[in-house]
């Protein structure tokens, strides 16, 4: 049973248009929220976090929603540009956890010049 | 800063055989996790060390173990080795568990099993 669910495997946007990349969950245990950029070859990065005391966390151009009553998260780019090309993850974990995340299958960005 | 180094980089086994993956941590770093990636699974949690002890363990058969020595660094061995376990095996390491921000993962092993 997936807990962390990217239901959109692939997104194609325009550069300098905005990007949201969704993910759901089932397990209301999890506070704490991820997202990962991961390029071929490459570990993932971590981009940006939200704990679930919080709806809303900006880092630049990233954004991080989180709906804890829909268990829906979202990461919005803007301005989306060619370099954010990649595959993106979210992860979540719950507290005492230590760090065993749970992550999504992935989205893969592609954003068009 | 040095990164996570992963120790070898590819690796072809054939089944039934078994294999030894290294992880060294950033200095400084006494978490390190290990993940499995694969097409159908995704990326999925193994284990956990910190302070050469073993916090968490993943869904995974006991043929998956793993270890940390005095010096943070990691192995993860799988024994008698099935075609499933072709993965992208990724380390990560962080100062403390749960100091995901000070996360950072390794570029991890191929590992081919025919």
């Amino acid at each position: 049973d997936q807990q962390v669910k990217q239901n959109s495997p692939s997104l194609s946007v325009q550069e300098g248009r905005i990007s949201i990349l969704n993910c759901d969950y089932t397990n209301s245990m999890f506070d704490y929220f991820l997202w990962y950029k991961k390029y071929p070859a490459e570990g993932p990065t971590f981009l940006i976090s939200i704990s679930s005391i919080k709806d809303k966390n900006e880092d630049g151009r990233f954004t991080v929603f989180l709906n804890k009553s829909a268990k829906h998260l979202s990461l919005h780019i803007v301005p989306s540009q060619p370099g954010d090309s990649a595959v993106y993850f979210c992860a979540a974990s719950a507290a005492n956890a230590g760090n065993m995340l749970t992550f999504g299958g992935g989205t893969r960005l592609m954003v068009k010049p | 800063k040095a990164g996570v180094t992963q120790t070898p980089r590819y690796l072809i086994k054939t089944r039934g055989q078994q294999v030894t993956l290294s992880c060294s941590p950033i200095s400084g770093h006494r978490s390190v996790s290990w993940y499995q990636q694969t097409p159908g699974q995704g990326l999925q949690f193994l284990f956990e060390y910190f302070s050469e002890t073993q916090r968490n363990k993943g869904n995974f058969p006991g043929r998956f173990s793993g270890r940390q020595f005095s010096n943070s660094r990691s192995e993860m061995n799988v024994s008698t080795l099935e075609l499933g376990d072709s993965a992208l095996y990724l380390c990560a390491s962080s100062p403390f568990p749960g100091s995901y921000n000070e996360q950072f993962f390794g570029p991890g092993t191929r590992l081919t099993v025919l």
